[in-house]
């Protein structure tokens, strides 16, 4: 079974801290995503990657960072956090193939900024 | 406009009835089409990848329609586990996945 696993189910942080998010996944996947989930906007995707040191900015990158220094591990930084960053943040991983292959999900962070 | 277009619902449904879902996309390039299911406070999962042919996985029916850029839901004999959010999700460019709102699903005794 692919497991993806967030190291926080809940996060209270202060406006301006830097945030640290982090995610490891299991099954040696190329690719790892980050996505933040609101009411009624869906799933966005901030950043993703497809290899280690590599990155690529998604629809919403402003205010967000990322790093993978090692293939199974994909950390969302947040240099100052801010209230508008309140959200559900999802890390997903998957394979690289011919055809699309399903993404896994870990199961989410909740950070609430004060 | 956006990539992918939900009704956000709630349908509700007594047990046994039959119920469908459609979700619009905008791009025609798009390639790959999934439904995920998403539970209250819990990740999405994959419920089923959709195929230009259409497909069926148990009470479960997906359908794609390319020339009307929508894909389709169907669920047959809802069973109250069914209750969930179910996300529309269409892929181009690779690595890029677009993923609806979700439509709420309320299956009632």
């Amino acid at each position: 079974d692919v497991k993806v696993t967030q190291s926080s189910r809940y996060l209270v942080k202060r406006t301006g801290e830097k945030v640290f998010l982090e995610c490891v996944q299991d099954m040696d996947h190329e690719n790892m995503f980050w996505y933040r989930q609101d009411p009624g906007l869906g799933l966005r995707l901030i950043y993703f990657s497809y290899d280690v040191k590599m990155k690529e900015k998604g629809d919403i990158p402003e205010g967000y960072s990322v790093s993978r220094e090692k293939k199974e591990r994909f950390s969302l930084i947040l240099e100052s956090a801010s209230t508008n960053q309140t959200s559900m943040y999802l890390c997903a991983s998957r394979e690289t193939g011919v055809l699309v292959t399903e993404a896994f999900f870990g199961q989410g962070t909740r950070l609430t900024v004060v | 406009r956006k990539e992918v277009e939900q009704d956000p619902g709630p349908f509700n449904v007594p047990e046994g009835a039959t119920v469908a879902f459609n979700c619009t996309y905008s791009n025609s390039a798009s390639q790959s089409f999934f439904w995920y299911r998403q539970d209250c406070r819990k990740e999405p999962k994959l419920l089923m990848s959709v195929y230009s042919s259409g497909n069926e996985d148990g009470r479960f029916t997906a359908q794609l329609n390319r020339a009307s850029q929508y894909i389709s839901l169907l669920i047959r004999d809802s069973k109250l586990s069914d209750s969930a959010t179910y996300l529309c999700v269409v892929n181009r460019d690779f690595n890029k996945f677009y993923f609806g709102s979700g439509t709420k699903l309320n299956v009632k005794p």
